[in-house]
């Protein structure tokens, strides 16, 4: 079983649509969850990191948190063709420097 | 001024033989790590080093020989290259502490095995 799974994807939506994908993780002792975007050919650059239970918004993106499921989320609002990009989900557990990506999911915003 | 600097960008080479990989960066960070991503884009670590001692060493063939001179600079050796080795290497850096899994990466270095 992997560490980290998401949903590959792709994802389309419509410009000014909410995107939202999805990402679950097995460890439970996974303490810091993180979102990175990944254009094509290019590095992955973090977006948003998330320590605790509920929301947490930034701009037209919303982390959502909930450890009792061993779940997270991301919601692109008003989704642009410029958020047209991988996403990866990414846990890291108290005390370790290691950090699990998700296979990461594929959005495409439609004009 | 480029924060995580890998060079070089692209390398292609034969089976067989040896390649390197240099990284730097001037964030101040004291973690540096090798990942690697592969034609599925799954993102992969291999090493990780905090003030120039190794703390992660991931299920990596022996031919992967990290190095770090100091807590600036990680560098990677590969030896006997394989097919199987063509993959996309990124340096990234992070600081130690709450802010681990913060992690600033390099532009990759895009390695192809003939």
């Amino acid at each position: 079983q992997k560490e980290v799974e998401q949903n590959s994807g792709p994802l389309s939506v419509p410009e000014g649509a909410i995107a939202s994908l999805n990402c679950t993780y097995s460890d439970r002792g996974s303490q810091s969850f993180f979102w990175y975007r990944q254009y094509s050919g290019k590095s992955p650059e973090l977006i948003m990191s998330i320590y605790s239970n509920g929301d947490k918004e930034d701009g037209r993106f919303t982390a959502q948190l909930n450890k009792a499921s061993q779940y997270v989320s991301l919601l692109i609002r008003d989704s642009q063709p410029s958020d047209s990009a991988t996403y990866l989900c990414a846990a890291r557990t108290m005390n370790d420097y290691k950090l699990s990506f998700g296979a990461g999911t594929t959005v495409t915003v439609r004009a | 001024d480029t924060a995580v600097s890998q060079t070089p960008k692209y390398l292609v080479t034969q089976m067989g033989n040896d390649k390197s990989i240099k990284c730097e960066q001037n964030l101040g960070h004291d973690t540096m790590y090798w990942y690697k991503q592969d034609s599925k884009k799954f993102l992969k670590i291999m090493f990780s080093y905090n003030n120039k001692e190794l703390i992660i060493n991931e299920t990596v063939p022996n031919r992967f020989s990290p190095k770090s001179p100091d807590k600036a600079h990680l560098n990677l050796h590969i030896n006997s290259l394989e097919l199987g080795d063509s993959a996309v290497y990124f340096c990234a850096s992070s600081q130690t502490g709450a802010n681990t899994g913060e992690l600033f990466f390099g532009e990759g270095s895009r390695l192809t095995v003939l």
